[in-house]
């Protein structure tokens, strides 16, 4: 079945501390892979995409993320995470460019 | 660009009733899609339009749900005889037809 699997539900870090948010997708010859970002009471904005081309993509607020064929994950990181960072994640998959499926979702808290 | 906008923002239900709910796209864009989100969980596909024609739809959607998007611009989705189960966040999602979702804020459904 074509699924995102997200293991970590919940992720609390100090700020200025590094952070890594996991995401594991069922393998197919091709795949787009995201990361988006859900604010409190503010719909689902676009961190970053892998397409094709390099396995390690730059997204906005200083994020990104390695695609790994061979482990079949897209593991989004920050090298120094600030408070405003404190939302909910969602990676998410298409295998065709028209449907998208989404992993259940990560919670960032930002400790001061 | 002023957005994904969705209306209502909340609405309660009685079971058994039926309830609307409209999603206005970002002009150019010619896919619209829909999602459910509940608690803990990451969006959940519904259905999807390129223009007016209705390209996919969920197997997972019963036959109390209806979308439509009669002039390609706006799309309504309506469900009948609503049931505790249907209670959710409705997300509304539009694209040029490339793999940038942009999302509204959703509609909140509780039906009690």
């Amino acid at each position: 079945a074509q699924s995102v699997t997200q293991l970590d539900s919940q992720v609390p870090v100090f700020e200025e501390a590094p952070v890594e948010l996991r995401c594991n997708y069922s393998s197919s010859v091709s795949v787009y892979l995201f990361w988006y970002v859900q604010y409190p009471n503010q719909g689902l904005q676009l961190l970053l995409k892998y397409l094709s081309g390099s396995t390690l993509v730059k997204g906005i607020n200083g994020f990104e993320a390695e695609f790994n064929k061979s482990q079949t994950s897209f593991h989004l990181r920050k090298p120094s995470v600030h408070i405003s960072d404190t939302a909910e994640y969602f990676c998410a998959v298409s295998y065709t460019g028209n449907q998208f499926y989404f992993g259940t979702g990560t919670s960032l808290t930002v400790i001061p | 660009d002023t957005g994904v906008s969705q209306n209502p923002r909340h609405k309660i239900t009685k079971r058994g009733q039926n309830v609307t709910f409209r999603c206005d796209p970002i002009s150019e864009h010619n896919r619209l899609y829909w999602y459910r989100q509940t608690l803990g969980q990451g969006p959940e596909f519904l259905t999807y339009f390129q223009n007016e024609a209705q390209l996919e739809k969920s197997r997972l959607l019963s036959d109390r749900f209806s979308a439509e998007r009669p002039k390609g611009s706006f799309s309504t989705l309506e469900i009948q005889r609503t049931e505790q189960g249907d209670s959710a966040m409705y997300l509304c999602a539009s694209s040029r037809g490339d793999e940038k979702l942009f999302f509204g804020s959703g509609t909140q459904l509780s039906v009690l």
